[in-house]
C-alpha cells in the first residue's frame, strides 16, 4: 500500500542548478499539491492541481513550474535552484478538492549550496 | 490576512499527564479545520476534520474541538508513542486557502 511516492528522498544541488522532484500516488486521487515545510513554519502551498489537466498557484509559487503529467503524477520542477529554496518539499493528494482531507509522501529534502 | 497560530511550540507531559493544544485562526470563513500529525522525516498523517463550531471528533486518546476562533486537541493519558509534531490546518472560503500552523512538538516521557 504506497500512497504517495516522492523521489528523491535527499538531494543536494548547486545554486543554478535545475532539477525535478516527482511524486506518484495510487490512490485515484483527482488532485494533488506541492508544498515545502521550513523550520518554524507552516506548510506552504507551492502549486495545486484540482485534476488532470489543470494546475493553479498556490501562496509561493515563484521559482517553481509544475506538470499534472496524469492522473498519478505531479512533479514539480526548479528551473535554477537558489539557496532560498532550501526545504523539506512534500506532496500530497486527495479525493476531490482542499475540503478532504490530504495524504502525503514522506518528502524530499533539498539543499541548495 | 488569514492566520493559524499554534500553541505552545513544543510540550513535555509525563506518560498519563492529560493536556491540551491550541490552535487558534483569525480567517475570512472557515470552511474546515483539520488536524494531523507528523513524525519526524515523515509526511503528515490526518487525523481529523471539524467544519462548524461546536463539533468534536474522537480517536483512540485524542479529542478534537472547535469554537469560532479556535480550535483544542485534547489528549487524555498520553503513551510514548503520541509523541510527534502536531500541526493543524485551516481551510477558507477565501480562495479556498489553506493555511498550516507550524506544529506544536509534543514529547511524552516513560
Amino acid at each position: 500500500n504506497a500512497g504517495v511516492t516522492q523521489t528523491p528522498k535527499f538531494q543536494v544541488l548547486k545554486t543554478g542548478q535545475s532539477m525535478t522532484l516527482q511524486c506518484a500516488q495510487d490512490m485515484n486521487h483527482n488532485s494533488m499539491y506541492w508544498y515545502r515545510q521550513d523550520p518554524g513554519m507552516g506548510l506552504r502551498l507551492i502549486y495545486y492541481s484540482a485534476s488532470e489537466g489543470t494546475t493553479d498557484k498556490g501562496e509561493v509559487p515563484n521559482g517553481y513550474n509544475v506538470s499534472r503529467l496524469n492522473k498519478r503524477e505531479f512533479s514539480l520542477r526548479l528551473e535554477s535552484a537558489a539557496p532560498s529554496q532550501t526545504s523539506v518539499y512534500f506532496c500530497a493528494s486527495s479525493e476531490t478538492g482542499r475540503n478532504q482531507p490530504q495524504h502525503f509522501g514522506d518528502g524530499t529534502r533539498l539543499s541548495i549550496l | 490576512e488569514d492566520q493559524v497560530t499554534q500553541s505552545p511550540e513544543a510540550l513535555r507531559l509525563q506518560e498519563g499527564e492529560s493536556s491540551s493544544l491550541n490552535c487558534s485562526y483569525t480567517v475570512s470563513g472557515l470552511r474546515g479545520l483539520f488536524w494531523y500529525r507528523q513524525d519526524p522525516g515523515k509526511g503528515p498523517e490526518f487525523l481529523f476534520t471539524l467544519y462548524s463550531a461546536g463539533e468534536e471528533k474522537e480517536k483512540e486518546r485524542l479529542k478534537a474541538t472547535l469554537t469560532k476562533k479556535e480550535s483544542f486537541l485534547h489528549i487524555t493519558a498520553p503513551k510514548p508513542e503520541d509523541s510527534a509534531t502536531y500541526l493543524c490546518a485551516v481551510l477558507t472560503y477565501n480562495n479556498n486557502d489553506m493555511r498550516f500552523g507550524a506544529g506544536t512538538r509534543l514529547t511524552v516521557k516513560p
